[in-house]
């Protein structure tokens, strides 16, 4: 059981390179989110998922893409990085809606020069 | 208006003591639930305790105790005899409705130094 996996675990970018954050989860859970977190700062809520083929825009979307096409991946795409999505991405997901528990991936440290 | 505020930036306690740390949450609704993380300098996201809007009582888990005032609107994590791996920063969140998933609202934090 892996549960949640991010990759990469640290990627730099050049201003203006496009690139994709990958999520997966292997616990079946329906919910899945992306979170973005600064430095000295709590996290925001960039895009969620409820399940596959439904996607919304949480607290900071511009710049950001998803998409769900199955149960277990939920991929963030930046599509013109800007040194401002410098940050630690964290993806999380949970199973249910009576469920309490949040699982989240070990982060991803993307830098943007 | 924030929804979460953590007003200590950061905190020292002496190892084995217990020590406080809080939070105060803005929600007009009546069904929410608030969550306790640690973040070690290792970056990763530690579930620690959670308190539906509706649980009586205060939630516990081992070490870790949440002091849930809902009148006050704040949900206090009470850590008993601190470790020197308790080192860390601290998050409170909150999930507002029923149904809101895994979506939450951070606060911006409380970083924790154990001293020995």
């Amino acid at each position: 059981n892996a549960g949640v996996t991010q990759t990469p675990k640290f990627q730099v970018l050049k201003t203006g390179q496009s690139m994709t954050l990958q999520c997966a989860q292997d616990m079946n859970h329906e919910y899945m989110s992306w979170y973005r977190q600064d430095p000295g700062m709590g996290l925001r809520l960039i895009h969620y998922s409820v399940g596959a083929g439904i996607t919304d825009q949480g607290e900071v979307p511009n710049g950001y893409n998803v998409s769900r096409s199955t149960t277990e991946d939920f991929p963030l795409r930046l599509l013109s990085a800007a040194p401002s999505q410098t940050s630690v991405y964290f993806c999380a997901s949970k199973y249910y809606t009576g469920e309490n528990t949040i699982y989240f991936g070990e982060g991803s440290w993307l830098t943007v020069v | 208006a924030q929804k979460i505020t953590q007003t200590q930036p950061g905190m020292f306690v002496q190892e084995k003591e217990a020590v406080t740390l809080d939070c105060t949450y803005d929600t007009s609704d009546q069904s929410y639930g608030l969550f306790w993380y640690k973040q070690p300098s290792s970056g990763e996201m530690i579930f620690l305790i959670y308190q539906g809007s509706y649980d009586e009582q205060n939630a516990t888990e081992g070490r870790y105790s949440l002091n849930f005032q809902k009148a006050r609107k704040s949900a206090n994590l009470v850590i008993s005899a601190s470790q020197l791996g308790d080192s860390a920063m601290y998050f409170c969140a909150m999930r507002e409705g029923p149904d809101a998933g895994n979506m939450l609202t951070f606060g911006g934090g409380t970083r924790l130094m154990v001293k020995p």
